[in-house]
């Protein structure tokens, strides 16, 4: 199965609307965390949100917030008020559990693309 | 603060040679990372240092493969005999034990093998 899974290949939005990129994850562990990262053409991979499964409130970083709804096992990623550089490619990742593993395990991504 | 860099940014190479990526850190960060990302794809987990001590290897990782952290600083990740379905975007992340443990990026090597 997958563990994360990203069920929007590309999605547009118009300039200054609000946009909601899904995600989806399966673990059975109680620890994790749940990140979000946005790859613009230039290929490298820019950090923007992180959520703990523990974490009591939704996280927020500027225009960026993470819908997490944890009985339904999803992070939704919602940008407010799009801008033109927005449009990327937009990863959600996973990490499980506090030993030693530490790795991420990616979702295919979503591309949106914001039109002026 | 300087952020992750990668070295060299584009590699062409013919199957069969061997090819070394660098990859230099945030300066604090103990922990660093190699994944491959191939076109259309997430990255994919290859493995993962904690300061000299490589932990954590993927089945990704053939014999092909091997990764170095000699002084706990940089790493570097190298290919022997390439293969044309090495061809791949190579990328590394740091990150310091802390609230989430957040993994920062670099550029990528972009491999590609004739």
């Amino acid at each position: 199965a997958q563990k994360i899974t990203q069920t929007q290949p590309g999605m547009f939005v118009q300039e200054k609307e609000a946009v909601t990129l899904d995600c989806t994850y399966d673990t059975s562990d109680p620890s994790y965390g749940l990140f979000w990262y946005k790859q613009p053409s230039s290929g490298e991979m820019i950090f923007l949100i992180y959520q703990g499964s523990y974490d009591q409130q939704n996280a927020t970083e500027g225009r960026y917030s993470l819908n997490f709804q944890k009985a339904r096992k999803s992070a939704n990623l919602v940008i407010s008020a799009s801008q033109l550089g927005d449009s990327a490619m937009y990863f959600c990742a996973m990490r499980e559990g506090t030993g030693s593993a530490r790795q991420l395990t990616f979702g295919s991504g979503t591309q949106l693309t914001v039109l002026p | 603060d300087t952020g992750v860099s990668q070295d060299p940014r584009h590699k062409i190479t013919k199957r069969g040679q061997n090819v070394t990526f660098r990859c230099d850190p945030i300066s604090e960060h103990n922990r660093l990372y190699w994944y491959r990302q191939t076109l259309g794809q997430g990255p994919e987990f290859l493995t993962y240092f904690q300061n000299e001590a490589q932990l954590e290897k993927s089945r990704l990782l053939s014999d092909r493969f091997s990764a170095e952290r000699p002084k706990g600083s940089f790493s570097t990740l190298e290919i022997q005999r390439t293969e044309q379905g090495d061809s791949a975007m190579y990328l590394c992340a740091s990150s310091l034990a802390s609230r989430g443990d957040t993994q920062y990026f670099g550029p990528g090597t972009r491999l590609t093998v004739l």
